[in-house]
């Protein structure tokens, strides 16, 4: 079974240019979420959405945009990259918030 | 305080001990727990969830105290393909919303 499918799985990204991760699921769950996760400082949340057509600020939101404009797709925009999201980014969906959390295999991004 | 707080370790054990890792939550609210595993540059899996009750599923046991406000993971006889990094989520309701919050970690590596 596929789950989550996120692309690319890596990328190098020249500064200030824009990226978009995707991320599919098909699971056909109403909850996704990006999440960012560095050494020492565990997963933190980027973006939500609880269901299709809705999006919410997480944690660490600041130079990030998400879009769910149906229950599959969530991609996550970086408009103008900065060194500091050097990352590994996982896509992640519930059933509904707060069931159990799947995750995609990652997306390990480097902002140069 | 953390809101989710764990021992980050690295715990080094021999094969076939018993080691227990303890997580902290400081949200009195928190409805649901979980424990995952996440192997080296791979995403967060699943390994249980953690009950009222208390949970075992072959070597692993998981508690709950709510009282203390913390939930535990005893891994019994250690295999070496235990080594990973251990992550407690805690699920519960705050001011904000529902609230999903993973702790940092705690590695653990079993040798031979």
């Amino acid at each position: 079974t596929a789950g989550i499918t996120q692309a690319p799985t890596s990328q190098i990204l020249a500064a200030g240019r824009s990226m978009t991760l995707r991320c599919t699921q098909d699971m056909r769950h109403n909850a996704m979420y990006w999440y960012r996760q560095d050494l020492g400082l565990g997963l933190r949340l980027i973006h939500y959405s609880n269901t299709a057509g809705t999006t919410g600020k997480g944690e660490v939101p600041d130079g990030y945009s998400v879009s769910r404009a149906n229950t599959d797709d969530f991609p996550l925009t970086l408009a103008s990259a900065v060194p500091s999201q050097t990352s590994v980014y996982f896509c992640a969906s519930s059933a509904e918030v707060g069931n159990t959390i799947y995750f995609g295999e990652g997306s390990w991004l480097t902002v140069v | 305080r953390k809101e989710v707080e764990q021992d980050p370790g690295p715990f080094n054990v021999p094969e076939g001990a018993t080691v227990a890792f303890n997580c902290t939550y400081s949200n009195s609210a928190s409805q649901s727990f979980f424990w995952y595993r996440q192997d080296c540059r791979k995403e967060p899996k699943l390994l249980m969830s953690v009950y009222s009750s208390g949970n075992e599923d072959g070597r692993f046991t998981a508690q709950l105290n709510r009282a203390s406000q913390y939930i535990s993971l005893l891994i019994r006889d250690s295999k070496l393909s235990d080594s990973a990094t251990y992550l407690c989520v805690v699920n519960g309701g705050s001011t904000g919303g529902f609230k999903t919050i993973f702790g940092a970690g705690t590695r653990l590596f079993v040798k031979a």
